[in-house]
């Protein structure tokens, strides 16, 4: 079985703290992805790496910054957190070439 | 308009019914789609996954793709209270392999 971990289920942080969120998985894939998912707009992709310090913006990376050190890890950094960073955020991953994600369990993050 | 659309609901369906989920989506080139559900709380998981026109079946769920029409649909059978969740509807953009995410319908099984 595929299995993705998270750090965190639940975090709270402070405006302006560092926030990191840790996401291993466990079956050798190349590709890893941070979502983050708020009511009414659905998943929306922040960062994937497709290799080790690989790394490739998604479509709301603003804010966030990642880091892919060793294959089976892909970290989310938040340099400052702010109020409007309150979300669940979701790590996924799939082997290169496929396009099954498999997903972690998510971090529910509240920044106050 | 958003490259993947779908009514967010609550469809509420008694148990024993069928519950029809829609899907519509922009990129004209798309060729893998797929169906999570999402449990409260929980994340997403797969329950479908759909490449070629026609229907596909899996147990309870049958999905249905329209390429020329690009819509994508999900029926339950026999829908349980256990269905109760949000069917998120994803759509593999033509390039990397990126999926794009629906903003899901919520599905309620009434006993």
């Amino acid at each position: 079985d595929v299995k993705v971990t998270q750090s965190s289920r639940y975090l709270v942080k402070r405006t302006g703290e560092k926030v990191f969120l840790e996401c291993v998985q466990d079956m050798d894939h190349e590709n890893m992805f941070w979502y983050r998912q708020d009511p009414g707009l659905g998943l929306r992709l922040i960062y994937f790496s497709y290799d080790v310090k690989m790394k490739e913006k998604g479509d709301i990376p603003e804010g966030y910054s990642v880091s892919r050190e060793k294959k089976e890890r892909f970290s989310l950094i938040l340099e400052s957190a702010s109020t409007n960073q309150t979300s669940m955020y979701l790590c996924a991953s799939n082997l290169q070439g496929a396009e099954t994600q498999y997903f972690g369990p998510g971090t529910r993050l509240l920044v106050l | 308009q958003k490259e993947v659309e779908q009514n967010s609901g609550p469809l509420s369906v008694p148990e024993g019914a069928i519950a029809s989920l829609n899907c519509t989506y922009s990129d004209r080139g798309s060729q893998s789609f797929f169906w999570y559900r999402q449990y409260s709380g929980k994340s997403p998981e797969l329950i479908m996954s759909i490449y070629s026109n026609g229907d596909k079946e899996d147990g309870r769920f049958t999905a249905q793709l329209n390429k020329a029409s690009q819509y994508v649909s999900l029926l339950i059978r026999d829908s349980q209270p256990s269905d109760s969740a949000t069917y998120l509807c994803a759509v593999v953009n033509t390039g990397f392999q990126k999926l794009v995410f629906g903003t899901g319908t919520r599905l309620l099984v009434s006993p």
